[in-house]
């Protein structure tokens, strides 16, 4: 079956660590993104990947690290610089980073840090 | 990319159609209307897209204005499945700025037996 893959779907962590959230699609898709979402909010836009080795910042990247050394992997790693890294954290791609394509997004993975 | 506007909630009742509206007023010529649904806690899916014409695929319709200033999603019979939260978005055409998705709070769609 083809699809984006996010483990694990509960990460708990203690205030301090870095932590290191997988993302992996078999859709052959080029762009890559990733999304954080708060209780009763919409998703904010972390960091998003055109191509292999290039990514850019969204609206919200202080705290958080990404890498796309290959298509079919971008992972996020949210630092101990992130003030408030609890939270759903969602990864989707698309087959183009133009307009018209839409995004697929993965199952998600829930981050407690306390 | 234009900003919309949605109502916080709406209820519908299983097998009734479920209309839900969009406001886009400063849409600009080369953005598409997206709309996603979120299922509680997991990762939205994606339902259907247009530019300016109606447009209907095996989940939705979706019916844009002349103007392009609204458009409104139609589930034609609602099941309790289709319970979700509701994101209109609207995205530039052809924008190589990682076809960044803004999602706004959505509509809270409850659909009742």
């Amino acid at each position: 079956d083809g699809g984006i893959t996010q483990s694990p779907k509960y990460l708990f962590r203690k205030e301090g660590q870095n932590v290191t959230l997988s993302c992996e699609q078999n859709l052959n898709h080029d762009a890559m993104y990733w999304y954080r979402q708060d209780p009763g909010q919409g998703l904010r836009l972390i960091y998003y990947s055109q191509i292999v080795n290039d990514f850019q910042k969204g609206d919200i990247a202080e705290g958080y690290s990404v890498s796309r050394e290959k298509k079919e992997s971008f992972p996020l790693t949210v630092t101990s610089a992130q003030k408030n890294p609890t939270a759903f954290y969602l990864c989707a791609s698309s087959a183009s980073s133009g307009g018209g394509y839409e995004q697929y997004f993965g199952p998600g993975t829930r981050l407690t840090v306390t | 990319d234009a900003k919309t506007t949605q109502p916080t909630s709406m209820d519908c009742a299983e097998g009734r159609a479920a209309n839900l509206p969009c406001n886009h007023s400063t849409i600009s010529g080369n953005e598409y209307v997206y709309w996603y649904r979120q299922i509680h806690s997991q990762g939205p899916q994606y339902i259907i897209h247009g530019l300016k014409n109606n447009e209907t695929n095996e989940m939705a319709s979706l019916i844009i204005t002349e103007d392009r200033k609204s458009s409104t999603l139609i589930l034609p019979h609602a099941t309790l499945r289709d319970t979700a939260v509701y994101y209109c978005i609207v995205r530039v055409v052809g924008e190589t700025s990682g076809s960044r998705l803004t999602f706004g709070e959505g509509t809270q769609l409850t659909v009742n037996p």
